[in-house]
């Protein structure tokens, strides 16, 4: 059983309202990443960090933006929701570097709603 | 640009049959492959990864996967499928920037 945690399952919010995924590991694990999925898609990174204080964009243009102030917290924020921002949102984490050590584990996910 | 391609979208099978998933990349360096489950209402779990040695990968729940360098392939098998294994599947390569790449998963359903 994977130590990584998302809150909440589901969301339903409306346009405009500021919200906050957030995502916590145990694991100690240094990377962590968000990913976008929508039905039938691939998931795409959005953002990953590599440790505290590190935080890039992913393939994927996304108008959130993350934090990584703790090691185990890696929130991800939408300032003003849209309905195209309707999404199913996954974190993950790994180790760093270190052959057979790079294998990810992931939250349950976030499902966001924009009405 | 790196990617994957899983060939199917939806296979149904009765149990007891036997399954292959497909799954084709692009990437020119050292590959590091993965293959990721994800039954309903859970979360993606790894089912097997590959990263050198034999390439026929053993993973867990009969899963066993063999990486074809020369084809570009890392399909996905297994002898005799249960209605349990009824899930959505997803290939997925180490990027260079150490994140997945993954395919657009295969949803398998499986007919008791």
């Amino acid at each position: 059983e994977a130590d990584i945690y998302q809150t909440p399952r589901y969301l339903v919010i409306g346009t405009g309202k500021k919200i906050t995924l957030e995502c916590s590991q145990t694991m100690g694990h240094d990377k962590m990443y968000w990913y976008q999925q929508d039905p039938g898609m691939e998931l795409h990174l959005i953002h990953y960090s590599y440790g505290v204080n590190s935080t890039e964009k992913g393939d994927l243009s996304s108008e959130s933006t993350v934090s990584r102030i703790r090691t185990e917290h890696f929130p991800l924020t939408l300032e003003s929701a849209r309905p195209s921002h309707t999404s199913q949102y996954l974190c993950a984490s790994s180790e760093s570097g270190g052959r057979g050590r790079t294998e990810a584990f992931f939250g349950q996910g976030t499902r966001l709603t924009v009405v | 640009a790196q990617s994957v391609s899983q060939h199917n979208h939806h296979v149904i099978l009765s149990e007891a049959a036997s399954l292959e998933l497909g799954c084709n990349y692009s990437y020119g360096g050292t590959v590091n492959l993965f293959w990721y489950v994800q039954y309903p209402g859970q979360h993606l779990q790894l089912l097997l990864k590959y990263f050198s040695g034999d390439p026929l990968v053993k993973g867990i729940k009969g899963f066993e996967a063999e990486f074809i360098k020369s084809k570009f392939s890392f399909n996905l098998r297994k002898p005799s499928v249960q209605w349990s294994d009824t899930a959505e599947y997803f290939c997925a390569v180490l990027g260079s920037q150490g994140n997945l790449i993954f395919g657009k998963g295969t949803k398998l359903s499986v007919k008791p």
